[in-house]
């Protein structure tokens, strides 16, 4: 069965800086891969997919993510933050063949300093 | 607007009794899903769906019920309440497995 891991619970960086949010997953066969956001009080909204192709995919509000097969990671990054990316971000994974679960990390809440 | 729709938004029930959340969808999307989410925990599949009539178990279905007679709808019943249900569900909906998945705006439920 698949499996979503997310090691960092809380991230703070500066307004300004760059990021990078960790993923890593267990899967079966050809995984398909999803970051979202969730602002607070906020339902989901998603960033990025990756589902083949180019390993390096680019999302909404200045996001993108790299598809690592060989360290089974899919990490989000963004150059620069803005105050306004403070907001919970989870992880998503999906097998390609058979099962039908997409299943979520436990997320990683992002903090930003001014 | 097109989109998933869940009521109610806020419930709080009593131990022991039943319920049912209600989600409805739009889009015309076969692949429908319920989670819950809780703090530290992330969200956590319930049940799902891949058309009308089919539904799976998720990572923790145990005292939850869902059926499929329709496309669009896909209602969430809580048997027998309990404390530990205390929770945000989201209902989403995507036209397949692969697609992006839209989430409905949540159901805060307390258990008392």
């Amino acid at each position: 069965a698949q499996s979503v891991t997310q090691p960092d619970i809380h991230i703070t960086v500066s307004e300004g800086a760059s990021l990078e949010l960790r993923c890593n997953y267990s899967y079966g066969a050809t995984p398909y891969l999803f970051w979202y956001v969730q602002s607070p009080g906020q339902g989901l909204q998603l960033l990025l997919k990756y589902f083949s192709g180019d390993t390096l995919v680019q999302g909404i509000k200045g996001f993108e993510a790299e598809f690592k097969r060989s360290q089974s990671s899919f990490n989000l990054r963004k150059p620069s933050v803005h105050w306004s990316d403070a907001a919970e971000y989870f992880c998503a994974v999906g097998e390609g063949d058979g099962d039908d679960k997409i299943i979520f990390g436990k997320g990683t809440r992002l903090h930003i300093l001014p | 607007n097109a989109g998933v729709t869940q009521t109610p938004k806020f419930q709080v029930l009593k131990t022991g009794q039943s319920m049912t959340l209600q989600c409805a969808q739009d889009m015309n999307h076969e692949y429908m899903s319920w989670y819950r989410q809780d703090p530290g925990m992330g969200l956590r599949l319930i049940h799902y769906s891949v058309g009308a009539g089919i539904t799976d178990q998720g990572e923790v279905p145990n005292g939850y019920n869902v059926s499929r007679s329709t496309t669009e709808d896909f209602p969430l019943r809580l048997l027998s309440a309990a404390p530990s249900q205390t929770s945000v569900y989201f209902c989403a909906s995507s036209y397949s497995r692969t697609g992006p998945i839209t989430f409905g705006s949540g159901t805060r439920l307390t258990v008392v």
